[in-house]
């Protein structure tokens, strides 16, 4: 089947403006992680859920930050007030978890905020 | 948290060169991940490896959890190796911390 898909693939906000980025991981996936990397370093862990529900969000940077799963598949991760610091992109990843922890991950969202 | 150390950081070889990555963790994980970033920024997944030895085409990866470290062997390199290497680790559920990478650069 299908991998994980993100979209959009790039996106260009001006300081200030809320972006809103989405995730959509391999069907049947129970596990959804979201990671920021930025220029010339590994990724970095923002959240989990399992299912809908939210158990690790210990790596969202500031509460400008906001991830929701609602329905335990799509997940959508929103930056309110963006940042500068912001700039890096974002990667989903999901993981079948019952049998194993393999994570696949989705191509990313390069945000740059200007 | 666990650390996660890789080594060396770059590396540039000939084409037909064999290679060795290393990784360490500063403690025992029970998920162990090395992936290839591809110059389009895509994490390719080379092995899901949290203990024994593992084998794909040319690459084949070690991990000795006892003493915390991993290793990926890459025999006969070619251009289309080059690249950021990672390896990541965790624990519980699954969340992982990557280490810094490693950059290759495979000359023909």
């Amino acid at each position: 089947g299908a991998g994980v898909s993100q979209s959009p693939r790039y996106k260009v906000a001006k300081r200030g403006q809320d972006v809103a980025l989405r995730c959509d991981p391999i069907s049947g996936h129970v596990s959804l992680f979201w990671y920021q990397q930025a220029l010339g370093q590994g990724p970095e862990f923002l959240t989990y859920f399992q299912n809908e529900a939210q158990l690790d969000k210990s790596g969202l940077p500031s509460d400008r930050f906001f991830a929701e799963r609602p329905e335990g598949s799509v997940s959508t991760l929103k930056i309110q007030r963006t940042q500068q610091e912001d700039s890096a992109v974002y990667l989903c990843a999901s993981s079948i978890r019952r049998v194993s922890y393999e994570q696949y991950f989705g191509p990313g969202t390069r945000l740059t905020v200007t | 948290g666990i650390q996660v150390e890789q080594s060396p950081p770059d590396l540039i070889l000939q084409e037909g060169a064999n290679s060795t990555l290393r990784c360490n963790f500063s403690d025992s994980v029970n998920n162990l991940q090395w992936f290839h970033q591809n110059p389009w920024g895509q994490l390719i997944n080379l092995f899901y490896i949290p203990s024994g030895t593992k084998q794909n085409g040319r690459l084949s990866a070690t991990t000795v959890a006892t003493e915390r470290y991993s290793l990926l062997y890459i025999s006969s390199s070619q251009t289309t190796d080059s690249g950021v290497y990672f390896c990541a680790g965790g624990t519980s559920y699954g969340k992982l911390t990557f280490g810094q990478g490693t950059i290759l650069t495979v000359h023909p």
